[in-house]
């Protein structure tokens, strides 16, 4: 099974501010099958990047992926109080699809 | 726009059974992968399993022979049921459309397992 682990765990930030936020991999995961995930307070994930670095339909473009082998990186240019939420790396290369366990994006 | 809308008990007895069903409106399920996941707090997100377009199933080794994902395609519904449950079963149950990356959830229904 392949393991993401995020970080950091927490983030406090102000609007406005650049937040980078990791996932690394036990193992290499091909660029196509890695994808981003956003989670608002009591809401469903959505999905935000796919295949590392596509955004999904609707997806404003401060919202970026990058990455290889084994780190990604999703960076959000410019926080909007809208973007204050849970974030989740995960893999669809492999079967177990597992997901990172979180990065929490919180107002300073 | 798809919609997906889970619904199912949200209670069931220790070594009972879970099912649920996933209702799809905005689009037909044909021709498409279809997942469950779930989320505790403990153990954040798990993918279940997936029925993909073709009729194939693929399911999380974790759940061992307990899961069962099927689709009905008259109703437009996918199913998932989840044998011998026990307290860590407890969770949010979400359906989502693919079998990799997951691009329209429903809003998840909440099951705990107790007696």
């Amino acid at each position: 099974e392949i393991v993401l682990t995020q970080s950091p765990g927490t983030l406090s930030l102000s609007p406005g501010e650049r937040v980078t936020l990791s996932c690394r991999a036990s193992q290499s995961v091909s660029s196509k099958y890695l994808a981003w995930y956003q989670q608002r307070h009591g809401q469903a994930p959505r999905l935000l990047i796919y295949a590392t670095s596509t955004r999904a339909t609707g997806i404003p473009d401060r919202f970026r992926g990058s990455g290889s082998g084994t780190d990604f990186t999703l960076t959000i240019s410019r926080l909007e109080p809208e973007d204050f939420a849970v974030y989740y790396c995960q893999q669809y290369a492999a079967s177990p699809r597992t997901f990172g366990q979180g990065t929490k994006v919180e107002i300073k | 726009q798809v919609q997906l809308l889970e619904s199912g008990p949200g209670l069931v007895k220790p070594s009972g059974t879970l099912s649920l069903t996933c209702s799809v409106s905005g689009g037909s399920i044909s021709g498409y992968d279809w997942s469950w996941i779930r989320q505790s707090p403990g153990k954040g997100l798990t993918w279940i399993g997936s029925v993909l377009h073709n009729g194939t199933t693929n399911y999380n080794p974790s759940l061992k022979n307990r899961v069962t994902i099927s689709t009905d395609r008259s109703s437009n519904q996918i199913s998932l049921d989840l044998t011998s449950v026990t307290p860590a079963d407890t969770a949010m149950y979400f359906c989502a459309r693919g079998g990799g990356g997951f691009g329209y959830w429903g809003q998840g229904t909440q099951v705990s397992v107790s007696s």
